[in-house]
């Protein structure tokens, strides 16, 4: 079975650090990966994906990801984040319906 | 592009009621729409995957005659929670895709709460 880890459940960050918030699957199978991100009360935004191709993969608001397969991870970064950037931030791998990883809470501290 | 809406935003109501809530797709045809139901601080939990002029594919574990889904056009589709009890309370998202069914927009979200 498809799972996803998001092995840190709040990330606290001082503003202009950098950040990763780090990402685990397992599939027996290929995967499509993403990366939503989620402000207070309202629904996902697509931040990036990696379908196939390009193992660094460059999505919106500065954010970048690495798809490294050996070992099955799909980690989001960003190099200098800002106080807007505070969200929660959803892992995912579609392998036929999409899987969500439990969120990671992105703190950004003035 | 690739724009959903989702309405009401935030609906409230006694239990024992039934409450609709519609899903479109604003710019794009949806082949496929799916509904998620979230819980406060906890990932997003798929109910259902439904596709236009079909019947919904339900989850393990989620009612049917509870969670009534109809997608009756390739723009909207809408959730109805029959007889909803306080459990029902949640937030309750939906997506659609278009031909590239790997990447799912998502609506805003519907705030649910059941007195």
């Amino acid at each position: 079975a498809q799972s996803v880890t998001q092995l840190d459940s709040q990330v606290p960050v001082f503003e202009e650090a950098p950040v990763e918030l780090r990402c685990n699957y397992s599939s027996s199978v290929s995967v499509y990966l993403f990366w939503y991100v989620q402000y207070p009360n309202q629904g996902l935004q697509l931040l990036l994906k990696y379908l196939s191709g390009s193992t660094l993969v460059k999505g919106i608001n500065g954010f970048e990801a690495e798809f490294n397969k050996s070992q099955t991870s799909f980690h989001l970064r960003k190099p200098s984040v800002h106080i807007s950037d505070t969200a929660e931030y959803f892992c995912a791998v579609h392998t036929g319906k999409l899987i969500f990883g439990q969120g990671t809470t992105l703190q950004v501290k003035p | 592009g690739a724009v959903v809406s989702q309405h009401p935003s935030r609906v409230i109501c006694k239990s024992g009621t039934s409450v609709k809530i519609e899903c479109r797709s604003l710019d794009f045809q949806a082949t496929t729409m799916f509904w998620y139901r979230q819980f406060p601080k906890k990932s997003l939990m798929l109910m259902a995957t439904s596709n236009e002029g079909s019947k919904a594919t339900y989850e393990q574990g989620v009612e049917k005659d509870k969670f009534l889904i109809n997608h009756a056009s390739l723009t909207l589709s809408t959730l109805t929670v029959t007889s909803a009890h306080p459990e029902d309370s949640s937030f309750y998202i939906c997506s659609a895709v278009t031909g590239f069914q790997e990447t799912q927009y998502f609506g805003p979200g519907t705030r649910l709460l059941v007195l």
